[in-house]
């Protein structure tokens, strides 16, 4: 069965720094790749998607953009964070039907 | 477009007791629909998968049903126990424009088993 790791669990970061949260998946092959946020006390936001190497799909205009360099990497990045990037960023997997999540990464944005 | 909504809010009962949480959706045409379980601060557990041929799941304590054509599904918790206290989730698989699959979520219910 599959594992996705993120790492960071965890992160503060100033405002205008950089990001970079990355998920990597084990036990599977060109899976279905999905970041999503979930903000305090609010439900799932689909931020981006991948159906394989170098294909990124967007959900929302915002200020996080997404890569896929390998078939089981997936990383959200940002040149410049904003306070209204904190939240817990989720990366899901989708090897057949059913949908698997990692443990999340909290970031805090000062 | 698509929405999920889940009934209700939060819920607080006694240890033993039988209850159901609620989702709804707007659009019939889903792949399937899925439960989940988030504790605090940790990632989704899938609970449930039900395909949208299909009209419920089992697994130990829970069984999950789907009505397509009403938009509906229930998540039925047999005896809950304290260990059940969590947030649980349903999300929608849907088509995207590009012809892959996203998952639509609910914004959740918050359950609280008292001992």
């Amino acid at each position: 069965s599959q594992t996705i790791h993120q790492w960071p669990a965890t992160l503060v970061q100033p405002v205008g720094s950089p990001l970079s949260l990355e998920c990597t998946v084990e036990g599977t092959s060109n899976p279905n790749l999905y970041w999503y946020r979930q903000a305090a006390g609010r439900g799932l936001q689909l931020l981006f998607y991948s159906v394989g190497i170098g294909q990124i799909s967007s959900e929302v205009p915002q200020n996080l953009s997404a890569s896929r360099p390998q078939d089981r990497q997936f990383i959200l990045s940002s040149k410049k964070l904003l306070l209204s990037d904190s939240g817990f960023y989720l990366c899901a997997c989708l090897p057949g039907w059913e949908l698997f999540f990692g443990e999340g990464s909290r970031l805090t944005v000062l | 477009k698509q929405e999920v909504t889940q009934i209700p809010a939060a819920l607080s009962v006694p240890e033993g007791e039988n209850l159901v949480l609620n989702c709804s959706f707007t659009d019939s045409a889903i792949y399937n629909l899925q439960w989940f379980r988030q504790d605090p601060g940790k990632g989704l557990t899938s609970l449930l998968l039900i395909q949208s041929s299909q009209r419920e799941q089992t697994s130990g304590r829970l069984n999950a049903s789907l009505d397509k054509s009403s938009g509906r599904s229930t998540l039925y918790i047999a005896a809950s126990q304290p260990g059940d206290s969590a947030t649980y989730l349903c999300a929608v698989r849907a088509s995207t424009t590009s012809g892959t699959y996203k998952y639509i979520f609910g914004t959740g219910t918050r359950l609280k088993v008292l001992a």
